[in-house]
């Protein structure tokens, strides 16, 4: 088990470009967290899955935001006509099924975006 | 809605002393998860420890213990000889029931001073 994966690590992009980042879960895990965390805050909650399902989206999420998860393995977070306020760590993380003893979410390193 | 409130922004102690984390949550729910993440510098979130809150033991995990007071809504983290190792981001954490998201405190950022 290769723990969550995220790709890219970095991503530089230019204000008005659309961007899309990969989430790799640990196998088995159903549930696929995506969060927003800007320098010295904590993570702030964004979207989550369930399997395919998507559960939530923070009311803070603007309509530029989209998440998938297909086939509930991997999932991709999109942000469309970026801003210089898009600017941050974008973290995942997965948890296993509710019938598992561990009930903590595992995170990836993160992508980290910047928008100039 | 769920909150989690770490007063504490950030803290100093010299290494082997034992350093106590504060951590206030406000929910109306009567079962639900409480954790405490790491985060060292430039490096990945990990678990530290995490509370049911139907059980009342306190959890343990090593150097690291919680102080868990269901009435007052209070949820502190006990470290132990306290090692250079543990300089990091610590971040409160809540969860109301196994299948929902989880809500991050803004976070107390440690530093232990050799």
């Amino acid at each position: 088990d290769t723990g969550v994966s995220q790709d890219p690590r970095h991503k530089i992009t230019k204000r008005g470009q659309n961007v899309t980042f990969r989430c790799d879960p640990i196998s088995e895990h159903n549930r696929l967290y995506w969060y927003r965390q800007t320098l010295g805050q904590g993570p702030e909650f964004l979207t989550y899955f369930q399997n395919e399902a998507q559960l939530e989206k923070s009311r803070l999420l603007s309509d530029r935001f989209s998440a998938e998860r297909p086939k509930g393995s991997f999932s991709t977070l999109e942000i469309q006509r970026t801003e210089q306020g898009d600017s941050a760590m974008y973290l995942c993380a997965s948890s296993p099924p509710v019938v598992s003893r561990d009930t903590e979410a595992f995170f990836g390193q993160g992508t980290r975006l910047t928008v100039v | 809605a769920q909150t989690v409130t770490q007063s504490q922004p950030e803290m100093s102690v010299q290494e082997a002393e034992t350093v106590t984390l504060s951590c206030t949550y406000d929910t109306s729910e009567s079962n639900y998860y409480l954790f405490w993440y790491k985060q060292p510098p430039s490096r990945q979130m990990i678990l530290v420890i995490r509370q049911e809150a139907y059980k009342q033991q306190n959890a343990t995990e090593n150097r690291f213990s919680v102080n868990f007071q269901k009435a007052a809504k209070s949820f502190s983290l006990k470290i132990s000889d306290s090692q250079l190792g543990d300089t990091a981001m610590y971040f409160c954490a809540f969860m109301k029931g196994r299948d929902d998201k989880i809500i991050f405190g803004k976070g107390t950022r440690l530093h232990i001073l050799p």
